[in-house]
């Protein structure tokens, strides 16, 4: 079992709908929680990062943390076609410089015009 | 992008033969990763720099060395690509040492035949 678990979709949704993207984990030494966006043949954009359990709101974006359930989920609003992408997520343990991060495979997400 | 240049940005190279990618930032990051990212596998930590000749492996790091001569730059070498290294490198810095504020260069596409 890999450590991070998220669906590959892809995921399509008409615009304007609400996208809620998920990953799982089994390390519950994990604490800070990334999402990333990632367009074609392009390298990964840092969309936001959590620590800990939780929410974080970023004008669309919204990022969960459940921590007792290993689950974290990034929910878009009012979703555009420019969203249309591939989303990571990434988790670590310490936050810190040395500590590599652990990613998703992805989950490609196409917004319908 | 962070300031962050990969050199060249597309290779195709013969098995066998050795390969260096480079990785040049511009804004004194202690921090360096290369990642490579594979369908089915996602983005995975081959090797990372903590400061100038300071260097640790990652998760996928055999076949692989690096080198880290100045603070700037950050060279991933495959001293005998094989077929199996085909894939997509990203070279990453983090920002004050904190891996939850990794930004990521476009990436290098290399393909060994």
């Amino acid at each position: 079992q890999k450590e991070v678990e998220q669906d590959p979709g892809p995921l399509s949704v008409p615009e304007g709908a609400i996208v809620s993207l998920n990953c799982t984990y089994s390390n519950s030494a994990f604490q800070y929680f990334m999402w990333y966006r990632q367009y074609s043949r392009k390298g990964p954009e840092l969309l936001m990062y959590t620590y800990s359990s939780g929410n974080k709101e970023d004008g669309r974006f919204t990022a969960q943390v459940d921590k007792s359930s290993k689950y974290i989920s990034l929910f878009i609003r009012d979703s555009q076609p420019s969203d249309s992408a591939t989303y990571l997520c990434a988790m670590s343990a310490s936050g810190g410089g040395a500590d590599g991060l652990t990613f998703g495979k992805g989950t490609h997400l196409i917004i319908q015009p | 992008d962070a300031g962050i240049t990969q050199s060249p940005r597309h290779k195709v190279t013969e098995t066998g033969t050795p390969v260096t990618l480079r990785c040049h930032q511009t804004e004194n990051h202690r921090y360096m990763y290369w990642y490579r990212q594979d369908p089915g596998h996602g983005l995975r930590l081959i090797h990372y720099s903590y400061g100038v000749k300071d260097t640790d492996k990652g998760e996928v790091s055999d076949g692989y060395s690096v080198s880290r001569s100045k603070t700037e730059d950050f060279l991933l070498t495959l001293e005998s690509a094989t077929s199996s290294q085909t894939s997509v490198y990203f070279c990453a810095i983090s920002v004050q040492g904190r891996n939850t504020e990794a930004f990521f260069g476009q990436g290098t596409r290399l393909t060994v035949v």
